[in-house]
């Protein structure tokens, strides 16, 4: 496609459950990004991978936040043992160059709510 | 870490006025750039602003980085109700990779 997209658009999980939430970037983009945003709130920086290399990883919130891209396009951020403070929605974002980026492309997220 | 304020964090304008918001950085930037997220959506990118005082404008939008580099204005005139949404200024901080931090935005809604 043209754009981020992003998958579910939707989650609903039980606490405690494990979730994958997957980000298809822009073909070509190198560098991509994750983010959270809370209901009212800025996205919140998690992740950053450039290629398959995650660079920065400083904004996951605990050790149940993984995510990688392993041949350098598609993403998977997943959460484990989730909890209600884990509901938002994630946005992923990719951008065509490396070290020092330019636009962001945004998908339109993944709504996780957590029970 | 780094803290990037956004004000205010709310904005009702008359349709037809015009008005500004800020953006302040705690550390000296490489650049910032701001996006607009209307109602539902995601964030879609405006500008990217490189240069120590540098003013660029996009019709009704102008937008300024500070001589320190490390704030930055939007202003925009003759408010129109498709400018409703929230924008956002993100910012890089000099020396910090790549690593792209979002203000908590400017939500803005517009009174017919």
């Amino acid at each position: 496609g043209a754009g981020v997209s992003q998958s579910p658009r939707y989650k609903v999980a039980k606490r405690g459950q494990d979730v994958a939430l997957r980000c298809d970037p822009i073909s070509g983009h190198v560098s991509l990004f994750w983010y959270q945003q809370a209901l009212g709130q800025g996205p919140e920086f998690l992740t950053y991978f450039q290629n398959e290399a995650q660079l920065d990883k400083s904004g996951l919130p605990s050790d149940r936040f993984f995510a990688e891209r392993p041949e350098g396009s598609v993403s998977t951020l997943k959460i484990q043992r989730t909890q209600q403070e884990d509901s938002a929605v994630y946005l992923c974002a990719s951008s065509l160059q490396g070290v020092i980026t330019g636009e962001l492309f945004f998908g339109e997220g993944s709504r996780l709510t957590v029970l | 870490g780094q803290q990037v304020m956004q004000i205010p964090q709310y904005q009702h304008v008359q349709e037809g006025e015009d008005f500004t918001t800020y953006c302040n950085s705690s550390t000296t930037l490489s650049n910032i750039q701001w996006y607009k997220q209307r109602p539902g959506g995601h964030p879609v990118f405006l500008i990217q602003l490189v240069k120590s005082g540098e003013v660029k404008k996009q019709k009704r939008l102008t937008f300024q980085f500070g001589e320190a580099k490390k704030n930055s204005s939007l202003h925009i005139t003759a408010t129109q109700t498709t400018d409703v949404g929230t924008y956002f200024c993100a910012a890089r901080p000099q020396a910090a990779g790549n690593k792209l931090t979002f203000g908590g935005g400017t939500r803005v809604l517009v009174k017919p």
